[in-house]
């Protein structure tokens, strides 16, 4: 079975800051990895997603996941972060084999000027 | 940019009442599912759906909840006597392959049950 953990509900960092969100997996398989955001009041939005290949995934908004097998995490980070990235942040896992994605507990990343 | 869209966006319902949320998925899409978030709590799936019948479904889904795609767009949630517990935002999704294709997410409906 599969489950995913995220270290911090809430996450506050200040404008222009690094953002480094958290997240770690157990998977007895290989495992499909993403990262979502949701926006206030809106739906769930793709942000990145690893499958095979590449373990650095580079998404929207300059936000880019590195997968480590090791340490079965996959930390979503930016650089530099900015007002308009405020919102939740969920990472989730599936199978080749699955069609659900079983998913964190949600991240809420706020924004100080 | 092909969209997910979720009809209602919020519907209020006494306790007892039966409920269907409706979702058009994008037009290729094969795989149909439906997720849902109660305030503070994860997102669980619910159901998946393909080629006109469940492929997989949660112990969440049990016999007060099904689902139907009754023409070639849409794709429904029918809640049977809904409990307070029912409460939470429902989300639609759909995917053109199988997990490890994008999964696109409709805005969510968000059910009251009063």
């Amino acid at each position: 079975a599969q489950s995913v953990t995220q270290l911090g509900s809430h996450v506050s960092v200040s404008e222009g800051a690094l953002v480094l969100l958290r997240c770690n997996y157990s998977s007895s398989v290989p495992p499909y990895l993403f990262w979502y955001v949701q926006y206030p009041n809106q739906g769930l939005q793709l942000l990145l997603k690893y499958t095979t290949g590449a373990t650095l995934v580079k998404g929207i908004n300059g936000f880019e996941a590195e997968f480590k097998k090791s340490e079965t995490s996959f930390h979503l980070t930016k650089p530099s972060a900015h007002m308009s990235d405020a919102a939740e942040y969920f990472c989730a896992v599936s199978v080749p084999s699955n069609y659900q994605l079983i998913w964190g507990a949600g991240t809420k990343l706020i924004i100080k000027p | 940019e092909p969209e997910v869209t979720q009809t209602p966006s919020h519907q209020v319902t006494q306790m007892g009442q039966e409920v269907i949320l409706r979702c058009v998925p994008i037009s290729n899409h094969l795989y149909f599912y439906w997720y849902r978030q109660i305030l503070g709590q994860k997102v669980e799936f619910l159901v998946s759906f393909y080629n006109n019948e469940i492929s997989e479904k949660s112990e969440i889904f049990d016999d007060q909840f099904s689902v139907e795609r009754p023409d070639g767009s849409n794709f429904t949630l029918k809640i049977r006597s809904t409990k307070l517990e029912d409460s939470a935002m429902y989300f639609c999704a759909s995917s053109g392959d199988q997990a490890g294709n994008t999964i696109y997410f409709g805005e969510g409906s968000w059910l009251t049950v009063v």
